[in-house]
């Protein structure tokens, strides 16, 4: 079965820097996508950027960009020049191509950004 | 545009009574899924479905029951409510992502507490 680790139960990081969330995935399948989900307090699940698992090329999406290491598995998220607004909780999601499609989440980082 | 629409919001329940969750998405989507998200973890898939009048159990369905009578409507049922259920239920939605990538679309979920 697939898992997803997140191993930051909570980061913080300053207004305008740079913060780096972890995200590791055991799969043993080679045609997956992998993406990060933000939930602000409000509870929405809002896409922040996504990854096919056959593109070697990192995804950027502004601000937010990954670091999708495929033999490591492991597929970390970037947030440069951190907003007020970022602060939320920040789930990683790995998704099987075909069958049900489910999504399987990590536990979640929960992001403080300090003004 | 609605999107994926979850009603109620807010529901307390007592031991043992039954209630149904109600989902309706307006992006005819062929896959709809509801999860549930437990304090400090990540969401779990309770049952999807792939098109109307196909369901399948996920991974945590005990309790819980589904239909898929249109493609639009996919309500979840709580037969007798115990404490455990206490959660967020989310409801989603996707196209079937067929070499593209079709993220899913979440509701607002709803917060359910059993008392």
């Amino acid at each position: 079965a697939q898992t997803v680790t997140q191993s930051q139960p909570e980061m913080s990081v300053q207004e305008a820097e740079t913060v780096t969330l972890s995200c590791t995935y055991d799969t043993s399948e080679s045609d997956y996508y992998l993406f990060w989900y933000k939930q602000p307090p409000s509870r929405q699940m809002i896409l922040v950027i996504r990854q096919e698992a056959y593109k070697q090329q990192n995804a950027t999406e502004n601000r937010f960009s990954v670091n999708f290491q495929k033999a490591a598995k492991s597929f970390s998220l970037k947030i440069s020049d951190s907003q007020l607004g970022d602060a939320a909780m920040y789930f990683c999601a790995y998704r099987l191509q075909g069958g049900s499609e489910k999504l399987v989440f990590g536990k979640g980082t929960k992001l403080t950004v300090n003004p | 545009n609605a999107g994926v629409t979850q009603t109620p919001k807010f529901r307390i329940l007592k031991i043992g009574q039954s209630m149904t969750l109600q989902c309706a998405q307006d992006m005819n989507h062929n896959y709809m899924y509801w999860y549930r998200q437990d304090p400090g973890m990540g969401l779990k898939l309770i049952y999807y479905s792939v098109g109307a009048g196909i369901t399948d159990k996920g991974e945590v369905p005990n309790g819980y029951n589904v239909s898929r009578s249109t493609t639009e409507y996919f309500p979840l049922r709580l037969e007798l409510a115990a404490p455990s259920q206490t959660s967020v239920y989310f409801c989603a939605s996707s196209y079937p992502s067929r070499g593209g990538n079709q993220p899913q679309h979440f509701g607002d979920g709803t917060r359910l507490s059993i008392l």
